[in-house]
């Protein structure tokens, strides 16, 4: 299996801030990444594939980069909404991972 | 409009049998991947396996081969995920998801989850 790791497990952060959540592959996975969100009692929803294109219709206040190993999820200007876990996933192997997510609170 | 829509929470005994299910709609259920993620109570998400219902192949994460079967149903567009006994460490929400066309895949569409309870 790949293994993936994010940091930080959890966050605060203030309505207007950046943040920015990492995610590392334990091998090179090109580009071949997602991000989902998952806000409390509900059911993940696909952000960014290809680690940078970014879900259609989804706020612009959220983007991607990376490749190989290391990869960022950045939301700008964060918003009450946002209040969420965020998890990475590969889709390099066929045998999918996801990263362990991160928490991020609203101040 | 993508639907998948899951059956309703369980609750069962320690080693029991269980068979949930995830019905697709609104696109070609035969043509695109289906998988599994679990997720227990306060943890992250795990991916279980993926079925292709147009053949029925199928491939599973090695900490869930040989602890679950996933099946598919294509005359019907539905999905399966059962246990023969089930432990009470399988307590959790189990959600179905319609992977992306193609390669790579990603979690595209998602159902809204069957809670899993195993309590004696």
């Amino acid at each position: 299996d790949i293994q993936m790791t994010q940091s930080p497990s959890s966050l605060s952060a203030s309505v207007g801030d950046r943040v920015t959540i990492t995610c590392r592959a334990g091998q090179s996975i090109s580009t071949f990444l997602g991000w989902y969100q998952q806000r409390p009692g509900k059911a993940p929803n696909l952000l960014i594939y290809t680690a940078s294109s970014l879900q259609s219709g989804l706020p612009s206040r959220f983007s991607g980069s990376g490749s190989g190993t290391d990869f960022t999820l950045t939301i700008s200007n964060l918003q009450p909404e946002d209040s969420a876990t965020y998890y990475c996933q590969q889709s390099h192997s066929t045998l999918l991972t996801f990263g362990g997510g991160t928490k991020v609170e609203i101040k | 409009e993508v639907q998948l829509v899951q059956s309703g929470a369980e609750v069962k005994k320690p080693g029991e049998s269980l068979k949930i299910s995830c019905k697709g709609s609104g696109y070609s259920f035969t043509t695109y991947w289906i998988g599994w993620v679990r997720q227990r109570p306060g943890e992250g998400l795990e991916w279980m396996g993926n079925i292709y219902p147009g053949d029925s192949d199928t491939k599973y994460s090695p900490s869930f081969q040989g602890q679950v079967t996933i099946s598919a149903d294509k005359s019907i567009n539905t999905a399966y995920l059962q246990w023969s006994s089930l432990k009470a460490s399988d307590t959790a929400m189990y959600y179905c998801a319609r992977l992306s066309g193609g390669f790579p895949h990603y979690f595209e569409h998602w159902g809204q989850g069957t809670l899993v309870t195993v309590s004696s």
